[in-house]
């Protein structure tokens, strides 16, 4: 199946930075969506992109389809983003079939 | 409108056993995918359902099963536990196998320990 790469795999913050979450995957795909996952485990919908660019907020995304990659921008940073950001991705020869990245990280420190 | 519901949030079990997991899609939403969390294997496809019918299935033993009803509520089972089937399973849902503009939106999730 396509894989699917997250970088970096940990990331700590200082409140208020800014930072660049990257995603590669090695196929062509029909969907790519990014979640953070919350404490409880409950993986929360970021943006749907599977290309492109789209903001919401502090966060923005783009993905260069063409290319093989995403990235998800988180801005001025608060301590609400910490959390395991994921990149999942549904290729045009497996619908309805997400295969996720391994996820990165994130600890936004105060 | 009301999210992804799935029920119970936490269960345990014993090894041997079997347990169903539960899970209401957003109203309007025909299509539901499982998914098991683990903190060694990440995130895996378990089987996808869409109109009552399965469309796709992840690599995993025939222990673990699903069904969709026709109000597209959906139930996964697995028999005859094992301790390596502890992990947290999710359920995902989406208006149209995902391709639309809003993709998929996920429940809460049930933890299962088995021991």
């Amino acid at each position: 199946g396509i894989q699917v790469e997250q970088s970096p795999p940990d990331l700590i913050l200082q409140e208020g930075a800014n930072s660049t979450l990257r995603c590669n995957f090695s196929d062509s795909v029909n969907n790519l969506q990014w979640f953070h996952q919350n404490p409880w485990g409950q993986l929360i919908n970021l943006f749907y992109i599977p290309s492109g660019t789209k903001q919401n907020g502090r966060l923005s995304a783009t993905t260069v389809a063409t290319e093989r990659y995403s990235l998800l921008y988180i801005s001025s940073s608060q301590t609400t983003d910490s959390g395991v950001y994921f990149c999942a991705v549904e290729t045009k020869y497996n619908f309805n079939k997400f295969y996720f990245g391994s996820g990165t990280k994130l600890n936004v420190k105060p | 409108k009301a999210g992804v519901t799935q029920t119970p949030r936490y269960l345990i079990k014993t090894r041997g056993q079997q347990v169903t997991l539960s899970c209401s899609p957003i109203s309007g939403h025909r299509s539901v995918s499982w998914y098991q969390q683990t903190p060694g294997q990440g995130l895996q496809f378990l089987f996808e359902y869409f109109s009552e019918t399965q469309r796709n299935k992840g690599n995993f033993p025939g222990r673990f099963s699903g069904r969709q009803f026709s109000n597209s509520r959906s139930e996964m089972n697995v028999s005859t536990l094992e301790l390596g089937d502890s992990a947290l399973y999710l359920c995902a849902s989406a208006e149209e196998g995902g391709w639309t503009n809003y993709g998929y939106t996920f429940g809460s999730g049930t933890r299962l320990t088995v021991v």
